[in-house]
C-alpha cells in the first residue's frame, strides 16, 4: 500500500508555462483534494472532487484546473503558470462516511 | 465563511517544559482534527474529538474539545526534539466533507 503519491517532488517553471501535477492513492478513496501551503497561511484548498468524473472549486480555484477521470487518480493543472503560483501542493484522499484525509508527500513548485 | 484560528502562530519551548497550542473556529463544529506536519514533511493525521468536552491522550499530548464545540486545545507536557514540527487543527465545513484548517502552530523545541 502506497497510500497517497505526487509527481513531481519538485519543479521549477518560467511564468506563462503549464503543467500538470498528479496524485494517485490507491485506498480506494471516494474523495480526493488539492491543498497548497504558503507559509503562514495553512492549507488552502484548490479544488475537489467527490467521485469519479466529478470536480469542485474550493477556496482558491483560479489558475487553476482539475480532472479525475479514474477513482484513483487526481490532476491539477496549471495553464499559464504565474509567481503567485509558487507554493507547495499536496493532494489528500479520504473514504466515503470516514473524516481523517490522508495526505501524500507533496509537490514544490517555484515560478521564476 | 468558516474560519479557523490558531494561536500562537510559533511556539519556542525548552526541551522537558509543557506548552499549550489553542485552536478556535467561528462556527460550531460537528468535530475537529489534529495533524502534525513535520519539516518537509505533509500533515498526518494525529486524532479526531467528537464530543463536547471530550479529551483524549496520546502519550504526551493531550487533546481537548471546547463544551461549546467551537475550540480546542494541544497540550504537551514535557517536549521532546522529536515534538518539532507544525500542528493544524481542522473543522469540517457545513456541506461537502471539506475541511477548513487553522493556520498551525509551528514548535521549535530548544535542547
Amino acid at each position: 500500500n502506497a497510500g497517497v503519491t505526487q509527481t513531481p517532488k519538485f519543479r521549477v517553471l518560467k511564468t506563462g508555462q503549464s503543467m500538470t501535477l498528479l496524485c494517485a492513492q490507491d485506498m480506494n478513496h471516494e474523495y480526493m483534494y488539492w491543498y497548497r501551503q504558503d507559509p503562514g497561511m495553512g492549507l488552502r484548498l484548490i479544488h475537489y472532487s467527490v467521485g469519479e468524473g466529478t470536480t469542485a472549486k474550493g477556496e482558491v480555484p483560479d489558475g487553476y484546473n482539475v480532472s479525475r477521470l479514474k477513482k484513483q487518480n487526481f490532476l491539477l493543472g496549471l495553464e499559464s503558470a504565474a509567481p503567485s503560483q509558487t507554493s507547495v501542493y499536496f493532494c489528500a484522499s479520504k473514504g466515503s462516511g470516514k473524516e481523517t484525509q490522508y495526505f501524500g508527500p507533496g509537490t514544490r513548485l517555484l515560478v521564476l | 465563511g468558516q474560519q479557523v484560528m490558531q494561536i500562537p502562530q510559533y511556539q519556542h519551548v525548552q526541551e522537558g517544559e509543557d506548552f499549550t497550542t489553542y485552536c478556535n473556529s467561528s462556527t460550531t463544529l460537528s468535530n475537529i482534527q489534529w495533524y502534525k506536519q513535520r519539516p518537509g514533511g505533509h500533515p498526518v493525521f494525529l486524532i479526531q474529538l467528537v464530543k463536547s468536552g471530550e479529551v483524549k491522550k496520546q502519550k504526551r499530548l493531550t487533546f481537548q474539545f471546547g463544551e461549546a464545540k467551537k475550540n480546542s486545545s494541544l497540550h504537551i507536557t514535557a517536549t521532546q526534539t522529536t515534538d518539532v514540527g507544525t500542528y493544524f487543527c481542522a473543522g469540517p465545513r457545513a456541506a461537502g466533507n471539506k475541511l477548513t484548517f487553522g493556520g498551525g502552530t509551528r514548535v521549535l523545541v530548544k535542547p
